[in-house]
């Protein structure tokens, strides 16, 4: 039990272009979501917390508007990386939890190159 | 500021014997806390955890332990399989304004040579 999946694992776009990523709960239904980004060489980076119908809470120094999230249902939600970058360039990871446990799900990642 | 730090970057122990992974942390209202394994280019995989009113937790070959008054926490996994052998991330989690958050330290790689 406790998939976390995540689409597209790997995805080469173009600078000023956008990207969608999803994340979805396999076999749970996950009531927080996080996003977080690891750059080589350094730990997994918190970008956001995400509640099933609620808006995202953004960790200091993230954009909110460069980074959308939505979390439309228990199982699935997106990071949008909008008009992206070079330095945009990441693996992005998601996560779930389930109350009242503590532990978080990991899905396997997705691998930005942006040109 | 650091607050979950994993001061060896890496670890290399022979088949068999046993792996201690090390973990300090600064911040005393983290109240439970975890160990991830990690492969590259995967996401991280929930290993084993324990909250901060327990001072050990053992799961197969794994053992966390807790040292509240030091600040500190270790995996121990005995014995160590070459399929051990990835990066171990340390995260401790606390809630502030009514979200949970989870902070990761850097990793330590763990080498198991046959």
């Amino acid at each position: 039990g406790a998939v976390v999946s995540q689409h597209p694992s790997r995805v080469i776009c173009k600078s000023g272009t956008s990207v969608k990523i999803e994340c979805r709960s396999l076999d749970f239904q996950a009531t927080t979501m996080f996003w977080y980004r690891q750059f080589p060489k350094k730990s997994l980076m918190l970008m956001a917390t995400s509640n099933e119908g609620s808006k995202a809470t953004y960790e200091q120094g993230v954009e909110k508007d460069k980074f959308l999230i939505n979390h439309a249902s228990l199982t699935l939600s997106t990071l949008t990386v909008t008009s992206a970058h070079p330095e945009d360039s990441s693996f992005y990871i998601c996560s779930a939890r389930v109350r009242p446990r503590w532990e978080q799900y990991f899905g396997p990642g997705t691998r930005l190159t942006v040109t | 500021d650091q607050q979950v730090k994993q001061n060896s970057p890496s670890l290399s122990v022979q088949e068999g014997r046993i792996s201690i992974l090390n973990c300090d942390y600064t911040n005393s209202m983290f109240d439970y806390f975890l160990w991830y394994k990690k492969y590259p280019a995967e996401g991280p995989t929930f290993l084993i955890s324990i909250s901060s009113i327990k001072d050990k937790n053992e799961d197969g070959r794994f053992t966390v332990f807790l040292n509240k008054s030091a600040k500190h926490l270790s995996l121990h996994i005995v014995p160590s399989q070459p399929g051990d052998s990835a990066v171990y991330f340390c995260a401790a989690s606390y809630s502030q304004g009514g979200s949970e958050k989870l902070v990761f330290g850097k990793g330590t790689k763990l080498t198991v040579n046959p």
